[in-house]
């Protein structure tokens, strides 16, 4: 099953809008991670943020995590063409499957349009 | 360019065939992660190895299997293949083990079984 769910689905905005994908998970996690897709390409890393972190900035992005809740935020501000692209979250399961190493999980994605 | 090299690109053959897909990691990253793509299940996780020796295991059918070389390219293979096998195989790497580090991910090789 998916540990973490992206909502919505599909979001369609105007350039220069804000965009703002949410990403629910069932379990603990020692981190979240939300990656980019361009169309039938590979994923590329966006930010990572830390069960102990609340918000993390990086360029447009802003990133929170709320951990009483299981939930993350990821909001692109002044968006772009360019940023049309599905958009995953990824946590990292709560049981070893191997020593030392925690699987990563990824959501469905959102999948986002920016309309020039 | 994440420094993660797929080949091939494209793969079209037949039911019942054996493939395999080749994946060079990062420069240093000792990780090598493996994923399946496909539209109804989304991005799965197959499996993981470091520095050579498998350490994670995910929802890899026994008809796949893969290794990490000593230089530590990857090679995932599939056999028996069936048309449920067509997808997306992406390979990505890290420089730990855990998953407190990004994975850089390769391009991929779409994969159509006819």
């Amino acid at each position: 099953s998916q540990q973490g769910e992206e909502d919505p689905q599909a979001l369609s905005i105007q350039e220069g809008e804000n965009a703002t994908m949410n990403c629910s998970y069932k379990t603990s996690i020692n981190n979240l991670q939300w990656y980019r897709q361009n169309s039938g390409r590979g994923l590329v890393h966006l930010i990572l943020i830390r069960s102990n972190e609340r918000e993390k900035h990086s360029g447009r992005l802003r990133v929170t995590l709320d951990t009483s809740k299981k939930s993350s935020s990821l909001l692109i501000t002044a968006s772009r063409a360019a940023d049309t692209a599905s958009y995953f979250c990824a946590t990292d399961a709560d049981a070893y499957s191997g020593a030392g190493s925690y699987q990563l999980t990824f959501g469905k994605g959102t999948k986002l349009s920016v309309i020039p | 360019d994440s420094g993660v090299t797929q080949t091939p690109k494209h793969l079209i053959t037949a039911t019942g065939q054996r493939v395999t897909l080749r994946c060079s990691p990062r420069s240093g990253d000792l990780s090598v992660y493996w994923y399946q793509q496909s539209l109804d299940q989304g991005l799965q996780f197959l499996i993981q190895y470091y520095n050579g020796e498998e350490r994670a295991k995910g929802n890899i059918l026994e008809r796949f299997s893969a290794q990490q070389f000593p230089d530590l390219h990857s090679e995932l293979n599939l056999s028996s293949l069936e048309l449920g096998d067509s997808a997306l195989y992406f390979c990505a790497s890290s420089v730990a083990s855990d998953s407190s580090y990004e994975q850089y991910f390769g391009p991929g090789t779409r994969l159509t079984v006819t």
